[in-house]
């Protein structure tokens, strides 16, 4: 079956824009994680939702970003005001009820001039 | 939850067995071996868990000993296309308590294959 989807596959902005990045998890997983990968660094956690309950948004590095998740199923994150040190790879993995198991995305490159 | 201990790369012939060991010495009753594997550029790959037992799939074998306090995934006949960042994560069992199954990655076994 279809994996999870990031869209845009790449993005370049500049400084100070905000920018919204697009996951659509696995049909039928009801959880979703948020991580970036800087260069040459492992994943950071930043945002997980689990169904109907609120977010998990302890790993949100600043206020400038925030993430929805709409009818349960596609999310956007949304970095506003953007800075050249979320230049990154942006992760979004699901899970399904009753299941450890994460499935990553493919990922969105951010990069910011 | 319990961190992990990988060596930081391996190489291994093409056709070959690969044996990534993984040390999880403080790893708790409840939790989890998983391992992933990160290909240049693309999103973490799910490769396969175990508890206590053995485990085999399509992919890969898992080892746990009898202790569980460490782990050996077997690429049983490794192409150059294995060649990536391989992870080993102790996850606690479902929704792990507070930590609700978030994924700690650390450096990982950099397995190079080679003709």
């Amino acid at each position: 079956g279809a994996g999870v989807s990031q869209s845009p596959s790449n993005k370049v902005t500049e400084k100070g824009k905000d920018v919204e990045l697009r996951c659509d998890p696995i049909s039928g997983h009801t959880a979703l994680y948020w991580y970036r990968q800087s260069l040459g660094q492992g994943l950071e956690f930043l945002i997980y939702f689990q169904g109907n309950s609120a977010p998990d948004k302890s790993g949100l590095p600043s206020d400038r970003f925030s993430a929805e998740r709409t009818g349960g199923s596609v999310s956007t994150l949304t970095i506003q005001r953007t800075q050249q040190e979320d230049s990154a790879v942006y992760l979004c993995a699901s899970r399904q009820s009753g299941s450890d198991t994460q499935y990553f995305g493919p990922g969105t490159r951010l990069t910011v001039l | 939850d319990a961190k992990t201990t990988q060596p930081t790369s391996m190489d291994c012939a093409e056709g070959r067995a690969a044996n990534l060991p993984c040390n999880h010495s403080t790893i708790s009753g409840n939790e989890y071996v998983y391992w992933y594997r990160q290909i240049h550029s693309q999103g973490p790959q799910y490769i396969i868990h175990g508890l206590k037992n053995n485990e085999t799939n399509e992919m890969a074998s898992l080892i746990i000993t009898e202790d569980r306090k460490s782990s050996t995934l077997i690429l049983p006949h490794a192409t150059l296309r294995d060649t990536a960042v391989y992870y080993c994560i102790v996850v606690g069992g479902f929704a792990g308590g507070t930590s609700y199954g978030k994924l700690t990655f650390g450096q990982g076994t950099i397995l190079t294959v080679h003709p």
